[in-house]
């Protein structure tokens, strides 16, 4: 099946600096990516969704200026946390999905754990 | 809204066990549900679906079906295998095409002993 590589898979940052999660499909374009993330012993919550070109839309309750999305080619977007607080220690997943497709279509990264001490 | 609810983990069986993992949900209009399996250090990759009900999705000895009545779409396998050890995502989405969006239950991670 499609692949979908994050990069890094986990990082540890101090309070206040800025994080950069890459997401990658590597063997399909992807028009649509989507963000979540998780956090323990819940479900995964979709932040937003990016179209290549264009600017994401998030989902209610998510900060833009805090979570940049870039989505700058059909193989990459990337995931900023900007300025980053204890309270933003998560895992977050990233999925890509083929064009014109839907669910079916849909392929996940393995995930980026963030701890920000 | 949309909502998925499954059984909390961990389940933990012995090799050849029956498996069931409980999915309910809520949702709004007539969701197309789906079954995700996440391995260890990898993304969570496509099990099963099943589109509208009474549908039985069914992959790599897995089964599971759309209950309308009882909202629920439980995932079975009539004999687990150590290979089987993952966590497993029930989800559902109420679009189709390039407009959906996935709404996802918190896991349920199996593990299977020798």
């Amino acid at each position: 099946g499609a692949v979908v590589s994050q990069h890094p898979s986990r990082v540890i940052c101090k309070s206040g600096t800025s994080v950069k999660i890459e997401c990658r499909s590597l063997d399909f374009q992807a028009t649509t990516m989507f963000w979540y993330r998780q956090f323990p012993k819940q479900s995964l919550m979709l932040m937003a969704t990016s179209n290549e070109g264009s600017k994401a839309t998030y989902e209610q309750g998510v900060e833009k200026d805090k979570f940049l999305i870039n989505h700058a080619s059909l193989t990459l977007s990337t995931l900023t946390v900007t300025s980053a607080h204890p309270e933003d220690s998560s895992f977050y997943i990233c999925s890509a999905r083929a064009p014109g497709g839907g669910p079916e279509t849909q392929y996940f990264g393995p995930g980026t754990r963030l701890l920000v001490l | 809204g949309n909502s998925v609810t499954q059984m909390e983990g961990p389940v933990t069986l012995s090799e050849e066990a029956f498996l069931t993992i409980n999915c309910t949900y809520t949702a709004t209009g007539y969701p197309s549900l789906f079954w995700y399996v996440q391995y260890p250090g990898e993304g969570l990759q496509l099990l099963l679906k099943a589109t509208k009900a009474d549908d039985k999705g069914s992959n790599k000895g897995f089964e599971a079906t759309y209950r309308k009545e009882t909202t629920s779409f439980h995932l079975e396998k009539g004999s687990v295998q150590v290979s089987d050890s993952a966590v497993y995502f029930c989800a559902l989405t109420t679009n189709t095409g390039t407009a959906s969006k996935l709404t996802f239950g918190t896991g349920t991670r199996l593990q299977v002993t020798l």
